[in-house]
């Protein structure tokens, strides 16, 4: 599976946008990108995935780079409740079957007042 | 619906016992997925199964481990016999499978082996 790279931690203040990185610069046509977070004390939670065209839903949007080769979460007011650890990951679909999602170290965010 | 529910939420247990985690996905769903957590390899995929059938358990750490899902409403995680090193929060999710890309996780069991 393709490789992603994350930035260990980052810090945002409440109510302000915050931009989740992502590089994945040896990413397939077929890959899928998606974004799950965990919460403290919880099983990881879907946030959002793309393809190559960006991608809003009420949690957040994604930014993909035109070469595919990176892209960037958007949380566009960061409040107490969004610190949790963000994973990006690449997946591939065969056929019917739902994807295998390999989770690397992910972003640990941080909110504060 | 109630989610994926997992059973037991925690558990502790000597070294050399067996333990069974259980996991009832969410009604509808066909696809059942494993995983572990612990702070130093962080989250894995053990074994995850389409349609009850077991596609890929490349990630089950070794023989002592095994996993069943003998009908759409049901899968275990068996270790046999258990060892310190297996501590960590196991998760188990599910999905629809076709068009649908989210996991649907459930809370973790917490397992101690002392």
């Amino acid at each position: 599976d393709a490789k992603t790279t994350q930035p260990n931690s980052m810090e945002s203040n409440e109510e302000e946008p915050v931009h989740l990185p992502c590089n994945h610069s040896t990413i397939s046509g077929t890959d899928y990108i998606h974004w799950y977070r965990q919460l403290p004390s919880q099983g990881p939670e879907y946030v959002i995935h793309g393809l190559t065209s960006n991608v809003n839903n009420r949690m957040a949007s994604l930014a993909i780079a035109e070469d595919r080769k990176s892209s960037t979460l958007i949380l566009h007011r960061a409040t107490l409740r969004d610190a949790a650890v963000y994973y990006c990951i690449l997946s591939r679909r065969y056929g019917g079957t739902a994807s295998k999602l390999t989770f690397g170290t992910g972003t640990r965010l941080q909110v504060t007042l | 619906d109630a989610g994926v529910i997992q059973s037991p939420r925690h558990e502790v247990t000597e070294m050399g016992q067996e333990v069974t985690l259980r996991c009832k996905p969410i009604s509808g769903h066909n696809s059942l997925f494993w995983y572990r957590q612990t702070m130093m390899r962080g989250l894995e995929l053990l074994i995850y199964f389409n349609n009850n059938v077991p596609i890929d358990d490349s990630g089950m750490p070794e023989d002592r481990f095994s996993a069943k899902m003998p009908n759409a409403s049901f899968s275990t995680l068996k270790i046999q016999p258990s060892e310190p090193r297996d501590s960590a929060v196991y998760f188990c999710a599910s999905t629809t499978g076709q068009e649908s890309y989210e996991q649907y996780f459930g809370p973790g069991t917490r397992l101690t082996v002392t």
